[in-house]
């Protein structure tokens, strides 16, 4: 699986949106973005996928840049409770080990009044 | 709908004895992951049970073991515990289907392991 990068910590006002980006340059064809969100002594909480095209759902939209190497998870309206480390882990699609998630160190999203 | 759970929410053990750590899948759910997150850390992965069969193993030695039930529950089996066994120990279920190669997972809130 491609390894990623993200920025150790970020912080967002209450009510704003708040944008994480995420670098997978060494992403293959076949390997989706997934985004997961930890908050403190919690497991962890799917929040979205894709492969290449933006997505959106109730908590989230994810942004995929045309050549794939990046993206960015936009939080509309950060409130208090999105306080947490946000993972983003990129992962073939199918093969033999359909569940291992690769986790890195993740951002750690502060959200301030 | 009921979510995935954990047993025990907390465990203390000495070092060099066993333990077992209990896991029920989401309900429709028919694969079991299991991950350990050292305080700090990212959850790394253990390993996955799929139609009751390990079904992909991370970096982890063979004193981790498990089981996956008819019913899709899972036992997480740890031997010989070291000090580095204190961890939280997370367990995630999803979907597969031959059809769906690709499933979202959804996590337990962990059972914490300390190891004296």
């Amino acid at each position: 699986d491609a390894k990623t990068t993200q920025p150790p910590s970020m912080d967002c006002a209450e009510g704003r949106a708040a944008n994480l980006p995420c670098n997978h340059s060494t992403i293959s064809g076949n390997e989706y973005v997934y985004w997961y969100r930890q908050i403190h002594s919690q497991g962890p909480q799917y929040i979205i996928h894709g492969l290449k095209n933006n997505e959106t759902n109730e908590m989230a939209s994810l942004i995929i840049t045309e050549d794939r190497k990046s993206s960015t998870l936009i939080l509309p309206h950060a409130t208090l409770r999105d306080t947490a480390v946000y993972y983003c882990i990129v992962r073939i699609a199918g093969g033999t080990s359909y569940g291992k998630l690769t986790f890195g160190q993740g951002t750690i999203l502060t959200v301030h009044p | 709908e009921t979510g995935v759970t954990q047993s025990p929410t907390h465990l203390i053990k000495t070092r060099g004895q066993q333990v077992t750590l209990r896991c029920s899948s989401q309900s429709g759910h028919n694969t079991v992951s299991w991950y350990q997150q050292a305080l700090g850390q990212g959850p790394q992965f253990i390993f996955q049970y799929y139609r009751e069969e390990e079904n992909g193993r991370g970096n982890f030695p063979p004193r981790f073991s498990g089981l996956q039930f008819p019913n899709y529950s899972s036992e997480l089996n740890v031997n010989a515990l070291e000090l580095d066994d204190s961890a939280l120990y997370l367990c995630a279920s999803s979907f597969i289907s031959g059809t769906r190669a690709y499933n979202e997972q959804f996590f337990g809130p962990g059972t914490r392991l300390t190891v004296l």
